[in-house]
């Protein structure tokens, strides 16, 4: 069946630095990916998707591309700030419907 | 932005009693609702999806009776915990659709953490 899977955390990073979150996912078919964001005492917000093959979703600064190829959705952002500190979900749709399959999260901390 | 919340944010029961959780559509009309499952450090699991005016539709391995799913309203949904033990113990998120395919119109509410004594 579909399933995601991300990098364990905690991810520890001083500001400014590079982020790199690894997801990779099985699906049948063609499924949309993306990544939700949860802040904390607050619900989760998407932050990117991408629909199909070659899309790049990006939003404040993080950006993730969507690669058949090796079936994966990293993301990334160039210079992390303290306020990026969260808990990062990334998740596929699969094509029956609007269902979401979540992989476990990865939790960023950024200190300054 | 469209915003879900979610009564009670933190409940704990002791094991045999029945637990309602509500979650609402503050600003918007929401033809599914939907309702998650997660275990510390694990996945979001999916539980049950819910039409307004309808049946919840359940997952796999999740018991319709145990998990009562009422979506009386274009507002408003509610789980119910029956006779809840303490492996029931975990943290519930719901999300509301406004009806787009894709998931990307998924808002989700803040979490209700349930504690079975």
């Amino acid at each position: 069946g579909n399933s995601v899977t991300q990098m364990e955390g905690p991810v520890t990073l001083s500001e400014e630095a590079f982020l790199t979150i690894n997801c990779t996912y099985t699906a049948t078919g063609y499924p949309s990916l993306f990544w939700y964001v949860q802040y904390p005492g607050e619900g989760l917000q998407l932050l990117l998707k991408a629909t199909k093959a070659d899309d790049k979703g990006s939003n404040k600064g993080f950006e993730a591309t969507y690669r058949k190829e090796t079936t994966s959705f990293h993301l990334e952002k160039g210079s992390v700030q303290v306020s990026d500190s969260a808990v990062y979900f990334c998740a596929l749709a699969n094509q029956a419907g609007t269902a979401l399959i979540f992989g476990k999260g990865t939790t960023l901390s950024v200190s300054s | 932005g469209a915003v879900v919340s979610q009564h009670p944010s933190w409940v704990i029961c002791k094991s045999g009693t029945s637990v309602k959780i509500e979650c609402r559509s503050l600003d918007f009309q929401a033809t599914t609702m939907f309702w998650y499952r997660q275990f510390p450090k694990q996945s979001l699991m999916l539980m049950a999806t819910s039409n307004e005016g309808s049946k919840a539709t359940y997952e796999q391995g999740v018991e319709k009776d145990k998990f009562l799913i009422n979506h009386a309203s274009l507002t408003l949904s509610t789980l119910t915990v029956t006779s809840a033990h303490p492996e029931d113990s975990s943290f519930y998120i719901c999300s509301a659709d406004q009806g787009a395919r894709g998931g990307e119109t998924q808002y989700f509410g803040p979490g209700t953490r349930l504690l079975v004594l």
